[in-house]
């Protein structure tokens, strides 16, 4: 199991928001360390997606948002898109600096 | 532009070891630390750990821990990640990632490494 967790899977149909949460505890999250998120397509490398909690890189749509708040994280995604549908991970680190991912949210698009 | 570009796919028996490369261009290689992310299939990323480019410092994932060693050569800006007592759930696709503010802003392509007998 992942110390961070995330729902295995979220779904919604074109145009509707979704969040997907990450939970972590005092240890990681809550002991301040930022959460990242990636996304991943079939086959392919993961994709930086938001970094810094709530930063998104150049390149990336303003549908893409973070969140955290104490032990916690979340991303939403407004205006889905088929294209959107991927795995999403979170990641943060604990406080002997190793790093940490969630066990990953499959998104549907319906 | 930056690219991550990762050694070709090992087909390894149980027991044995395999050593993967990731090389690194179009930055200064010392700047930035490398991850080691590995994806067995049809499961999430796993961190193995991570290597400072500057000073060659390492941090490894307690499951690994003993089975794992991260190196550089940063005259051939080239990162290395060895995984000893090779196992069959250690099949999987193999990624060096480079470290940003903590953040993964780039990520090679990965290694399929596939450990059967």
């Amino acid at each position: 199991q992942s110390v961070l967790t995330q729902p295995p899977s979220v779904s919604g149909a074109p145009g509707q928001r979704v969040t997907i949460s990450c939970t972590g505890n005092s240890s990681n999250i809550g002991a301040g360390y930022d959460v990242h998120w990636y996304q991943q397509l079939p086959g392919t490398a993961p994709q930086l997606l938001i970094y810094g909690n709530s930063n998104r890189p150049s390149g990336v749509p303003d549908r893409f948002s973070g969140s955290k708040s104490g032990t916690s994280a979340s991303l939403a995604i407004t205006g889905l898109q088929a294209e959107d549908e991927a795995d999403y991970y979170c990641q943060s680190y604990d406080t002997s600096l190793s790093a940490l991912f969630g066990g990953g949210t499959k998104l549907t698009v319906l | 532009q930056v690219q991550l570009v990762q050694s070709g796919a090992e087909v390894k028996k149980p027991g044995a070891s395999v050593k993967l490369s990731c090389k690194a261009s179009g930055y200064t290689f010392t700047t930035y630390a490398m991850h080691w992310v590995r994806q067995a299939p049809g499961q999430s990323l796993e961190w193995m750990g991570w290597i400072n480019g500057g000073n060659g410092n390492t941090k490894y994932s307690q499951k690994f821990q003993g089975r794992v060693t991260i190196t550089r050569d940063t005259s051939a800006s080239t990162a290395h990640m060895e995984l000893s007592s090779l196992i069959s759930e250690d099949t999987a696709v193999y990624y060096c990632a480079r470290v940003l503010a903590g953040e993964i802003d780039y990520w090679g392509q990965g290694t399929l490494v596939t450990v059967s007998s």
